[in-house]
């Protein structure tokens, strides 16, 4: 079946740091790849997503490119603010191939960001 | 303009009670989705609707989990005999579109505690 794995929390950087948050998925198909941010005391909401190889995916200063040769879609921001502390899922969605209909998600990552 | 929202926000049931959550999905939207989340995990998808028809239930765990939609808008899970594995945040998602790239917008959760 399908699965993501992302890297464990929470993770701790001073403002103005480089983010890395890395995920790697295993999947059947072809599936399409997302980040979703939840920030403190708010619902679920998309940051970025890629339908397809070496496609990236850009929004609020975040990158991530999909890679297919090594089954990755890793998060990156070049500098953090306090306002990025959030927990962030990467997800995977495989109906396009068949599969489930809804989302396919890793274990969240909590993003702390000290002043 | 309003969001998808679900209620009640918080619900204790004593163990074999049963329990109904409402979502209230963003007027027009399609597609609607119900995702369990357990305490430090990401959320794992139960079931999918398009417009009243219910095309998936491939994630709802047993048959004490029961979904509908019936006008196509408001949707409710209902968990009889609840068990304290059932204590999670349920989310419920709509999307505008039925295709697999329409974005999914989260409401903010009920949170379930079975004692």
């Amino acid at each position: 079946g399908n699965s993501v794995t992302q890297m464990e929390g929470p993770v701790t950087l001073s403002e103005e740091a480089f983010l890395t948050i890395n995920c790697t998925y295993t999947a059947t198909g072809y599936p399409s790849l997302f980040w979703y941010v939840q920030y403190p005391g708010e619902g679920l909401q998309l940051l970025l997503k890629a339908t397809k190889a070496d496609d990236k995916g850009s929004n609020k200063g975040f990158e991530a490119t999909y890679r297919k040769e090594t089954t990755s879609f890793h998060l990156e921001k070049g500098s953090v603010q306090v306002s990025d502390s959030a927990v962030y899922f990467c997800a995977l969605s495989d109906r396009a191939g068949g599969g489930a209909d809804g989302l396919t998600f890793g274990k969240g990552t909590h993003l702390i960001i000290q002043p | 303009g309003a969001g998808v929202s679900q209620s009640p926000r918080y619900k204790v049931a004593k163990r074999g009670q049963d329990v109904a959550l409402r979502c209230d999905p963003i007027s027009g939207h399609v597609s609607l989705f119900w995702y369990q989340q357990a305490l430090g995990q990401g959320p794992e998808f139960l079931t999918y609707f398009q417009n009243e028809a219910q095309l998936d239930k491939s994630g709802l765990p047993s048959d004490r989990f029961f979904a509908e939609r019936p006008e196509g808008s408001v949707s409710t899970l209902k968990i009889q005999r609840t068990q304290q594995e059932d204590s999670a945040v349920y989310l419920c998602a709509s999307s505008l579109g039925s295709g697999y790239l329409s974005e999914q917008y989260f409401g903010p959760g009920t949170r379930l505690t079975v004692t």
